[in-house]
């Protein structure tokens, strides 16, 4: 058990283009989620995976952002044409389910838009 | 909509001192609350998580609560150390596949 890992750890881009994050969850673990944190503030909810199936997504997500989860395991999020306001940094958490599972947090993307 | 706070944003205290965090919650539908760690720019830690039907949990010197009736967790350390410097986040799940977090607390403890 190596914990959920998050690539890049840092990113630096320009406005208006494209990134992409990954997160390998623990293996076992079918609940995947993203979250946003910006500074001072608590963790925001951007979506959420059982296995495969994108089962929950915020309406805080405009139609730039989206991700994946192909075949359960490993997850991306990609931003399209980022923003200013997209800085933030992006954390992904899984979790064995069913609903009364300790969250595993890995230590997350940090996105900072010029 | 589920609102969750986080009363005090920043406390700092001497070494040795025993000190309680609040969490107060909107929603009592629950299924579950957890207690996070988080240091300067990284990931979060879980250091304890309540079921909705337990009142307590307790993990070394961190003892959490709950009052699902009244909306309110409390996260007690004992004998507080420099190395539990961190921000504290309060999280709950209600079931709609999401957990919602506070804004958390800035615990700073001088040796």
């Amino acid at each position: 058990d190596t914990g959920v890992s998050q690539n890049p750890r840092h990113k630096i881009t320009k406005r208006g283009q494209n990134v992409t994050f990954r997160c390998d969850p623990i293996s076992e673990h079918n609940r995947l989620y993203w979250y946003r944190q910006t500074l001072g503030q608590g963790p925001e909810f951007l979506t959420y995976f059982q296995n495969e199936a994108q089962l929950e997504k915020s309406r805080l997500l405009s139609d730039r952002f989206s991700a994946e989860r192909p075949k359960g395991s490993f997850s991306t999020l990609e931003i399209q044409r980022t923003e200013q306001g997209d800085s933030a940094m992006y954390l992904c958490a899984s979790t064995l389910g069913p609903d009364h599972e300790k969250l595993f947090f890995g230590s997350g993307t940090q996105l900072s838009v010029l | 909509k589920q609102e969750v706070t986080q009363i005090p944003a920043a406390l700092s205290v001497p070494e040795g001192e025993n000190l309680v965090l609040n969490c107060s919650f909107t929603d009592s539908a629950i299924y579950n609350l957890q207690w996070f760690r988080q240091d300067p720019g990284k990931g979060l830690t879980s250091l304890l998580l309540i079921q909705s039907s337990q009142r307590e949990q307790t993990s070394g010197r961190l003892n959490a609560s709950l009052d699902k009736s009244s909306g309110r967790s409390t996260l007690y350390i004992a004998a507080s150390q420099p190395g539990d410097s961190a921000t504290y986040l309060c999280a709950v799940y209600g079931g709609t596949y999401k957990y919602i977090f506070g804004t958390g607390t800035r615990l700073k403890v001088l040796a």
